[in-house]
């Protein structure tokens, strides 16, 4: 079985502020993704990062996956309240069908 | 949102009562999955299907079967319902054509098994 770990699991914040989330593992991906999810809602997919050492950015928001494709990272820029909600890293093993999650972050952004 | 829907959204039932979820999607994807997602666990696979009566099992299928018999509606199905299956689940498409497994996901069903 392959496992996620992801780190903090929980964050709060004040708006303008900066943040990293982190997405780390034993094995090696072939793919990770990044999900964001309000509450109520199911998982909405931000990024995809295939590369190691790749880095994507969407908006205030910017992703690298690690160099021997075993973690990720996910930084925020001048987080906003927008911003709020559970971030998951999910990756793909062996080019497989399956996604495996991490346990999510809970970011909360005051105003 | 990929024409995924997910019936019903909410459902109380008790112990030992046979319970029936379904993932309808509108766009004719070959793969479809289940997933439960508890606090603190992130989401789990409990199913997943790769066409019309192509199934596999993941992580957490014990207590859980599925069956799909047409491209469009994915079941998954509690025989006899326990309390540890109180969770909120979550029905996925896979991205056609997606070489990474990038998925779109419905809105979730909440089951409270009392």
């Amino acid at each position: 079985t392959q496992l996620l770990e992801q780190s903090p699991q929980f964050l709060s914040i004040q708006e303008g502020e900066n943040l990293t989330v982190y997405c780390n593992s034993s094995s090696v991906f072939s793919s990770l993704q990044w999900y964001r999810q309000e509450p109520g809602e199911g998982p909405v997919l931000l990024v995809t990062v295939v590369t190691g050492g790749e880095v994507k950015k969407l908006k205030r928001l910017t992703f690298q996956f690690g160099d021997a494709r075993k973690d990720s990272s996910l930084h925020i820029t001048a987080a906003q309240p927008g911003d709020t909600g559970l971030y998951l890293c999910a990756g793909v093993w062996n080019a497989g069908n399956m996604l495996t999650f991490g346990g999510g972050t809970r970011l909360m952004v005051k105003p | 949102d990929a024409g995924i829907t997910q019936s019903p959204r909410h459902k109380v039932t008790e112990t030992g009562t046979p319970v029936t979820l379904r993932c309808h999607q509108t766009e004719n994807h070959r793969y479809m999955y289940w997933y439960r997602q508890d606090p603190g666990h992130g989401l789990r696979l409990i199913h997943y299907s790769y066409g019309v009566k192509d199934t596999d099992k993941g992580e957490v299928s014990d207590g859980y079967s599925v069956s799909r018999s047409k491209t469009e509606d994915f079941l998954l199905t509690l025989e006899s319902a326990t309390s540890s299956q109180t969770s909120v689940y979550f029905c996925a498409i896979r991205v056609s054509g997606s070489p990474h497994t990038e998925q779109f996901f419905g809105p979730g069903t909440r089951l409270t098994v009392l």
